[in-house]
């Protein structure tokens, strides 16, 4: 079975800061990895998604990740972090039968 | 081009009632999956339908039932409620590809809330 692990509930950073956000997975064959925000009462929104290729994937809103195989992670990275950031932040996985599986989100809080 | 829409927004329920929930697809998309959120949690993938059949369900019984029609929006219906089921159920659209790799545009979320 697949799963996702978001080992913080919460990360805080000081505006202008760099941001990390951890995921870590676990699936059969090849991952299809993706991270989403949600902002208070709203769906969830795209940020950016690794399917095969370069490591480094770029997305929305300046956001990055890093996919490392051998350490099965996915971390989120933003190299200066603005207050309007803060948000909650999901890691998913999706394997070949397109089946997805989130992790339980990780509040990030960027202070002035 | 639009975007997901559900509706209701928030919907009340009495346990062993039923419910049915609506969602339009982002115009070009043939495929709709839903997930549960229950609060403090992430989505739980509830089933998927690409071209009006069920192609992938996750660990939700039976009486959590979907239909996708031909213009692909969808509904989800949920029969026997219980308190358990109070969540905010989303609904995501995608233009399938092989192997999973589409992404999926969510919409805003029902609300439902069963007393």
């Amino acid at each position: 079975a697949q799963s996702v692990a978001q080992p913080e509930d919460q990360v805080n950073v000081a505006e202008g800061n760099p941001l990390t956000v951890k995921c870590t997975y676990s699936v059969s064959g090849n991952p299809y990895l993706f991270w989403y925000v949600q902002y208070p009462n709203r769906g969830l929104q795209f940020l950016l998604k690794y399917i095969t290729g370069d490591n480094l994937v770029k997305g929305s809103y300046g956001f990055e990740a890093e996919f490392n195989k051998s350490q099965t992670s996915f971390h989120l990275k933003k190299p200066s972090a603005l207050v309007s950031d803060s948000a909650l932040y999901f890691c998913a996985v999706r394997d070949e039968a397109s089946k997805s599986t989130f992790g339980d989100g990780t509040t990030l809080t960027v202070k002035p | 081009e639009t975007g997901v829409t559900q509706s209701p927004t928030h919907l009340i329920k009495t346990r062993g009632q039923q419910v049915t929930l609506r969602c339009s697809s982002q115009s070009g998309h043939n495929t709709v999956s839903w997930y549960q959120q229950a609060l403090g949690q992430g989505p739980q993938f509830i089933f998927q339908y690409y071209r009006e059949e069920e192609n992938g369900r996750g660990n939700f019984p039976p009486r959590f039932s979907g239909l996708q029609f031909p213009n692909y929006s969808s509904e989800l219906n949920v029969n026997a409620l219980e308190l358990d089921d109070s969540a905010l159920y989303l609904c995501a659209s995608s233009d399938r590809l092989a192997g999973g790799a589409d992404t999926q545009y969510f919409g805003p979320g029902t609300r439902l809330t069963v007393l």
